[in-house]
């Protein structure tokens, strides 16, 4: 069985710091990964995704994230915090890319940015 | 752009009122999910389906059903609302990726 687990349920950070939102994730099989957003009333935005080849993965916004397997991390960074990107943020993990498989989700991660 | 559109943004409904949740996608996906969203608890699968006609329990079914006729909609129906179902509802359609609606928050009083 899969599972993913969100480290912190709210992370909070000044403008212009890095952000870190941390992710583990249970899988018997290789995993594809994903982090989502969520702004305030409306639905979940792929930010960027994992299924093979390079570990740093780049997405939207000037998010990434790396894979790594020997810790079953997947922890989602941005160098400099915007004020708009406070939002809550939700890892998944899925056994196929996109075809196939379910999306297992973390608890989420509320992110807020100070001034 | 691809769409999933979720009929109602907030609804409101009195105990034991039978519940329909409407989502259609444009993308001609074949599968659908509905998921629960609830602070503290994130996204859990209430019920998907891989065809018309088709569908599977996900991991909190009960209390709900599914109704998947036409291969664009897919109905959530809540058959007697209670007020442990208050919450938000998100549906998604996904081919290659998930798309996601803007979900439907709904409150039973």
């Amino acid at each position: 069985a899969q599972s993913v687990t969100q480290l912190g349920s709210h992370v909070s950070v000044s403008e212009g710091a890095l952000v870190l939102l941390r992710c583990n994730y249970s899988s018997s099989v290789p995993p594809y990964l994903f982090w989502y957003v969520q702004y305030p009333n409306q639905g979940l935005q792929l930010l960027l995704k994992y299924t093979t080849g390079a570990t740093l993965v780049k997405g939207i916004n000037g998010f990434e994230a790396e894979f790594k397997k020997s810790e079953t991390s997947f922890h989602l960074t941005k160098p400099s915090a915007h004020m708009s990107d406070a939002a809550e943020y939700f890892c998944a993990v899925s056994t196929y890319g996109g075809s196939q498989g379910n999306l297992i989700f973390g608890k989420g991660t509320k992110l807020s940015v100070k001034p | 752009d691809v769409k999933v559109t979720q009929s109602s943004r907030y609804l409101v409904k009195r105990t034991g009122e039978k519940v329909f949740l409407e989502c259609v996608q444009d993308m001609d996906h074949e599968n659908m999910f509905w998921y629960r969203q609830d602070p503290g608890l994130g996204l859990r699968l209430i019920y998907f389906s891989y065809d018309v006609k088709m569908k599977e329990k996900g991991d909190i079914p009960e209390g709900y059903s599914v109704s998947r006729e036409k291969k664009e909609r897919f109905s959530l129906i809540l058959e007697s609302a209670s007020t442990n179902q208050t919450s938000m509802y998100l549906c998604a359609s996904r081919q290659y990726g998930y798309t996601f609606g803007s979900g439907t928050r709904l409150t039973v009083v």
